[in-house]
């Protein structure tokens, strides 16, 4: 079962910050939380990933809360092109096997 | 650097044969997974290798097996094909255990 869980959609104007939450309240201390996002009809595309301190890279920031139990994705500011099904997710103990919710799917409109 | 690519792009088979699916990796990358995606069951993981083992598999039935050679590259074979196993397959690779993965474009499987 997937450990972490997302709302179903979102809706973000254009050249306005998407805020996307996951709550992963059951993930143990030492996993990361992994970021893909998928665009119709392609495969995933990692995005970021964290631990316990707050992460950005040209993609996007990551802001993990202090418990970690849960974290935001943040697209600063959002493009049509960021359209898409956006995915928290992370690592079983062995490292090998990534579990999938249902994800956000977010649309960024005019 | 070239990534992830998946052979053949699109598939259409009919129920009861056999498909084997490619994947070849990113140069360096010795992890290579598969996942089935339907517009039902979402996302799932099918199985993992590295260095040529076995180390991971998800739950799905025998029919379901793969393999990877010394080069990394990996295929999976779906045998006895069912309706039901109409579906966007995924290889991923990465370059150790529990480090961010790179997806390929999939193939998507039509059974008729």
């Amino acid at each position: 079962d997937a450990k972490t869980t997302q709302p179903t959609s979102m809706d973000c104007a254009e050249g306005r910050a998407a805020n996307l939450p996951c709550n992963h309240s059951t993930i143990s201390g030492n996993e990361y939380v992994y970021w893909y996002r998928q665009i119709h009809s392609q495969g995933p595309q990692y995005i970021i990933h964290g631990l316990k301190n707050n992460e950005t890279n040209e993609m996007a920031s990551l802001i993990i809360t202090e418990d970690r139990k849960s974290s935001t994705l943040i697209l600063p500011h959002a493009t049509l092109r960021d359209t898409a099904v956006y995915y928290c997710t992370s690592y079983n103990n062995a490292g090998n096997m990534l579990t999938f919710g249902g994800g956000t799917r977010l649309m960024v409109k005019p | 650097k070239a990534g992830v690519t998946q052979t053949p792009r699109y598939l259409i088979k009919t129920r009861g044969q056999q498909v084997t699916l490619s994947c070849s990796p990113i140069s360096g990358h010795r992890s290579v997974s598969w996942y089935q995606q339907t517009p039902g069951q979402g996302l799932q993981f099918l199985f993992e290798y590295f260095s040529e083992t076995q180390r991971n598999k998800g739950n799905f039935p025998g029919r379901f097996s793969g393999r990877q050679f010394s080069n990394s590259r990996s295929e999976m074979n779906v045998s006895t094909l069912e309706l039901g196993d109409s579906a966007l397959y995924l290889c991923a690779s990465s370059l150790r255990t529990g480090t961010s993965n790179t997806f390929g474009s999939g193939t998507r499987l039509t059974v008729v």
